[in-house]
């Protein structure tokens, strides 16, 4: 049973134009939220968080926006960059003893130049 | 800038061999994670261990063992290794509800 869901695979967007990647889950219990970014051949590196008491969060050309009702969360990039070409992935967690997070399968995101 | 470090970028080995895999983190961090990634699958926990001589299986276990004798350091152990665990492998630390830093990463193929 998939408690983080990213339903599409993959993305192609223009440079310039925004990216949203989006991520749904199903456990009310989660409270903190995180995405990376995944280079081929790399470790994941940590993007963006944002925790159940807020709806909002920006970083730069990152915002991660949380539906705590809907139990969705999204991340934005604008402007887009080649650069930001990339596997990106939600993860979430709730305590349930220690901090342990779950993670998607992945959006990987193509940035046409 | 040392963080997470793995012992292996690339490791190939053969069917029913025994592998370590090795990490080591600089951030006095109390929680230790492995997971493997694969195609479609995404990142599946396999052990974690919040403090020294502690672990914990995560959702994929089965024909994997890890050690934790100091805090810096988690290794993960392939008791036979198989083909079906030709993988990435990624260790992460954490502080108690910190965000993971994730190592570069091991590209294991079983032959």
């Amino acid at each position: 049973d998939q408690q983080v869901k990213q339903n599409s695979p993959s993305l192609s967007v223009q440079e310039g134009r925004i990216s949203i990647l989006n991520c749904d889950y199903t456990n009310s219990m989660f409270d903190y939220f995180l995405w990376y970014k995944k280079y081929p051949a790399e470790g994941p590196t940590f993007l963006i968080s944002i925790s159940s008491i807020k709806d909002k969060n920006e970083d730069g050309r990152f915002t991660v926006f949380l539906n705590k009702s809907a139990k969705h969360l999204s991340l934005h990039i604008v402007p887009s960059q080649p650069g930001d070409s990339a596997v990106y992935f939600c993860a979430a967690s709730g305590y349930s003893g220690t901090y342990k997070y779950i993670f998607g399968t992945g959006t990987r995101l193509k940035v046409l130049a | 800038d040392v963080k997470v470090t793995q012992s292996s970028r690339y490791l190939v080995k053969r069917t029913g061999e025994k592998v370590f895999l090795e990490c080591v983190q600089d951030m006095d961090h109390e929680n230790m994670f492995w997971y493997r990634q694969d195609p479609g699958l995404g990142l599946r926990l396999i052990y974690f261990s919040y403090d020294v001589k502690m672990k914990e299986k995560g959702d994929i276990p089965e024909g994997y063992s890890v050690s934790r004798e100091k805090k810096e350091r988690f290794s993960l152990i392939l008791e036979s290794a198989s083909t079906n665990q030709t993988s990435m492998y990624l260790c992460a630390s954490s502080s108690l509800q910190g965000a993971y830093d994730f190592g570069p990463g091991t590209r294991l193929t079983v032959t």
